[in-house]
């Protein structure tokens, strides 16, 4: 079945920087990569995908990008805010296989003002 | 309507205790799914219902019990459950069962077990 690994676990920065959140998938079959995020105590939202035709996606200060040859997708997240604060999930999604999301173990990221 | 919705918001049950957990879309999506979710992991997969019919069963242990009584609604009878099965239990929605829907989460329940 698909594995998905994702990095780092924990990301601190400070507001205004950058956050950069990285996955890989072992299931080349893969061709929907969403991304969630998770406030404490909240359900999971999706805040942005990408399907396997498309290399790149943006969403104002959201980006996404992928890399089927390596396999990896990341997420970019430029200009942070304190209420960026939340745990965020990547999934992968295979064709003509298990339909259902495989989910990275997630990132905590805390952005401190 | 474009959420999914869950009720209760909180449940404290006893091992010996019948509850339900239910779920409601009103989107015309045809695939529904439980998920079990422990603090700070990604959500696990329960069961999946593809047009009210259940197509996935991830060996749920038979104290959790499904019911899809039509395609908006889908509960979740929990009978004897054990203090390891407190998590937050989500309820999610898609267009259909395919790799490239858009799987859309309600608020959970927060089970405690005592």
């Amino acid at each position: 079945g698909e594995n998905v690994e994702q990095h780092p676990s924990t990301l601190s920065v400070q507001e205004g920087d950058s956050a950069v959140i990285k996955c890989t998938y072992s299931d080349s079959a893969s061709n929907y990569f969403p991304w969630y995020k998770q406030e404490l105590g909240k359900r999971p939202q999706l805040i942005i995908d990408i399907r396997s035709n498309v290399g790149e996606k943006k969403d104002q200060r959201i980006a996404v990008t992928l890399n089927k040859t390596a396999k990896h997708f990341s997420l970019h997240i430029t200009e942070t805010q304190p209420e960026d604060s939340a745990v965020y999930f990547c999934a992968a999604s295979t064709a003509g296989g298990s339909y259902i999301p495989t989910f990275g173990r997630g990132t905590s990221l805390i952005v401190h003002p | 309507d474009t959420e999914v919705t869950q009720t209760p918001k909180h449940l404290v049950m006893g091992m010996t205790n019948k509850k339900s957990l239910k779920c409601e879309q009103h989107m015309g999506h045809r695939a529904m799914y439980w998920y079990k979710q422990k603090a700070k992991k990604p959500p696990e997969l329960m069961f999946v219902y593809s047009y009210e019919k259940l197509s996935i069963n991830e060996s749920v242990p038979s104290r959790f019990s499904p019911e899809c009584p039509n395609s908006s609604l889908l509960n979740l009878h929990l009978h004897a459950l054990q203090p390891e099965d407190s998590a937050l239990y989500l309820c999610a929605s898609s267009h259909r069962t395919s790799s490239r829907d858009t799987q859309y989460f309600g608020p959970g329940t927060r089970l405690t077990v005592l």
